[in-house]
């Protein structure tokens, strides 16, 4: 079955750098446009960042600008998200998700997600 | 930015009761608008998207309409796996921008 697995989540002081991975099964990845979307504690959904299937046009949320890189690897069936620089306001949850159609916009399905908390 | 916002923040039903939902974009998304259901501790999933077509496996309870600005889900009738939080999300322009959720609780 389809399935994402993210995983590199952890605690991390302000300025702190982390990098989370995302393994996808069940489908043909290289087929598909992914992004990263997060829930900060009490919050909604926010969008994060969108990479193509070949990895050839990529957009960032404002927010994470200049801070963030989305990258993947086909061969390996992986989608990454190097956080640097990073802020109290960056605490969430990171879902990995698979567009449902190329060109969409929506998305199916989610992964579990994994945490990542800023903290001193 | 387009700025999505769902009303009410927190909606109490019975169970059987039917549920409507709000979603409003700050501007005209077309008919390119989603919603998702989100459980404690999991993934969301995917419920409505194209605002109208159901996803796959998605219950026929679940019913989604509008264009433009305005969209509304509809739970037609409440089951006790129904309760959770509920968000839109406009895929129209980037950024892609989602509503603050509905939660949806026992009444």
């Amino acid at each position: 079955q389809v399935q994402l697995v993210e995983s590199g989540g952890g605690l991390v002081k302000p300025g702190g750098s982390l990098r989370l991975s995302c393994a996808a099964s069940g489908f043909t990845f290289s087929d598909y446009y992914m992004s990263w979307i997060r829930r900060a504690p009490g919050k909604g959904l926010e969008w994060v960042s969108y990479i193509s299937s070949r990895g050839t046009t990529i957009h960032y949320a404002d927010s994470v600008k200049g801070r963030f890189t989305i990258s993947r690897d086909n061969a390996k069936n992986s989608l990454f998200l190097q956080m640097n620089s990073l802020r109290a306001e960056d605490t969430a949850v990171y879902y990995c998700a698979r567009e449902a159609a190329a060109g969409g916009g929506w998305f199916d399905p989610w992964g579990q997600g994994t945490l990542v908390t800023v903290s001193s | 930015e387009i700025v999505m916002t769902q009303s009410p923040d927190t909606l109490s039903v019975s169970p059987g009761e039917r549920a409507t939902l709000s979603c409003r974009a700050s501007q005209s998304v077309s008919s390119t608008l989603a919603w998702y259901q989100q459980k404690p501790g999991q993934a969301p999933r995917l419920l409505i998207y194209g605002a109208s077509t159901r996803a796959t496996d998605i219950p026929a309870r679940f019913s989604g309409s509008g264009s433009g600005t305005e969209f509304t889900l509809t739970i037609s009738s409440l089951q006790s796996e129904d309760f959770a939080l509920y968000y839109c999300q406009q895929y129209n322009n980037w950024p892609l921008t989602f509503g603050g959720g509905t939660k949806v609780e026992i009444k």
